[in-house]
Formats: structure tokens, sequence, C-alpha cells
């Protein structure tokens, strides 16, 4: 069965401080995401990736930047979070792109104090 | 660029009656339309999908439908049971795009 596995679960985080947010997946899959999930705002997606070494902006990307360095790993980083990132983050992994099923991790909370 | 609304943002329904969930999109180019689900305190998982070149789906009790002129699509689950109870998603995308675009998703609750 797909996996996507995400790390840390939860983080508590200082505003200014730097966060870096861990996704894997064992799927052999191209394509990999990052959302960020607030209530009332559905699904936004920050970065996604086709191919190692390559990323590029989602629909919010602003305050985040995305590193793919092997097909298997895609990491988020908030280079200097702020209250307004908290949030969960789902990454996710997909064989076809926005063509095909997508396979979620099981998210991060994430809160900056 | 492509915007997907739904248009319930909770849905209360007695168990065994059917659920809808509409949405709409913005873009004639999309293609692909899938719905998630999300059950309390977990992560999203998809549960069926339409592709443009046909107007209904159905998957068990699942049955989407697609009507390209109005841009809008719609899941309607049948014979609704406890475990529904969820948080659904409907997404688009155009061919060849590599990402998907959410709804806000719809808070479903079956009453006893």
């Amino acid at each position: 069965e797909a996996a996507v596995t995400q790390s840390p679960r939860s983080k508590v985080a200082v505003t200014g401080g730097k966060v870096t947010l861990s996704c894997h997946q064992t799927n052999n899959h191209d394509y990999m995401y990052w959302y960020r999930q607030d209530t009332g705002h559905g699904l936004r997606l920050i970065h996604y990736s086709y191919v190692a070494d390559s990323t590029e902006k989602g629909d919010i990307p602003d305050g985040y930047k995305a590193s793919r360095p092997s097909q298997e790993n895609f990491s988020l980083i908030l280079e200097l979070a702020s209250l307004s990132q908290t949030a969960v983050y789902f990454c996710a992994s997909s064989r076809l792109g926005g063509r095909g099923e997508q396979y979620f991790g099981p998210g991060t909370r994430l809160t900056v104090l | 660029g492509e915007k997907v609304e739904q248009h319930e943002s909770t849905l209360s329904v007695r168990e065994g009656d059917s659920a809808v969930i509409n949405c709409t999109y913005t873009d004639t180019a999309s293609s692909y339309f899938p719905w998630y689900k999300q059950e309390a305190g977990k992560s999203l998982h998809f549960v069926i999908d339409i592709r443009s070149n046909v107007d209904r789906k159905q998957s068990q009790r699942l049955i989407v439908l697609l009507d390209k002129k109005a841009k809008r699509f719609s899941l309607h689950i049948t014979a609704t049971q406890p475990e529904d109870s969820a948080i659904y998603f409907c997404a688009a995308s155009m061919y060849n795009q590599g990402k998907l675009i959410f709804g806000q998703g719809t808070k479903l609750s079956i009453k006893p």
C-alpha cells in the first residue's frame, strides 16, 4: 500500500525561528506536494515537485521554501516562522500529478507562538 | 487561475437518506475531478473521481455527476451510514497540470 510519512507529527515553534517539516514516500511517485489546512479554507497548495532537485510554487508560497533532494523526500522550510503559519500541514504524493489520485501523509500540526 | 467552490460548508442528513455535495469550477479546461474524505482528526484519502469524457460514475454507494456546461460536479452518497460522517473535499485540475485545486470542504453529519 502507498505510504507517505511526515515528521514531526506536531511541533511548537517560536516566532522568528526556523522550522523544517519532512516528508518521505515509498510509492516511487514523481509528484510530491505540501498543503496547509486551516478551518474554513480547505486545502491550499504551498509548493510541489515533479522531479528531484526541482520545486514549483503553489498557490500560497510566500514565507515557505521547499526542497526535494531525492524522489522519496520533500521538505518544507519556514525560515522565519510567523503566527499566521499556525496550521496543519499535509504532504502528498502522486504518480500522475493533477490527473490521478494523491496519497496523503498523516499531517503535522504546527503551532507558532 | 482555476477556482473551485463547494456550496455547502455543512450538511446533515438522516441515516439511510441520500446526501448530495455540490461543487463548481471556473476553468472550462478542467478535465479531472476527484473527491477526498477526511474523517475527524485524520488525514485525507481518495474516494472517487470523474474525468471530463464521462458525465456519471458510480462506485458502490458513491455517484459522481459532471455537468460541463454548467461547470458543476456533485457527489451523491446513497443509503448513508454513520461512517460516512466526515469532511468531503472536491478538487479539479486541467489535463497535464501537475496540481489539484481543492474546494473548502463540506462537513457531512449523519444523524441516527
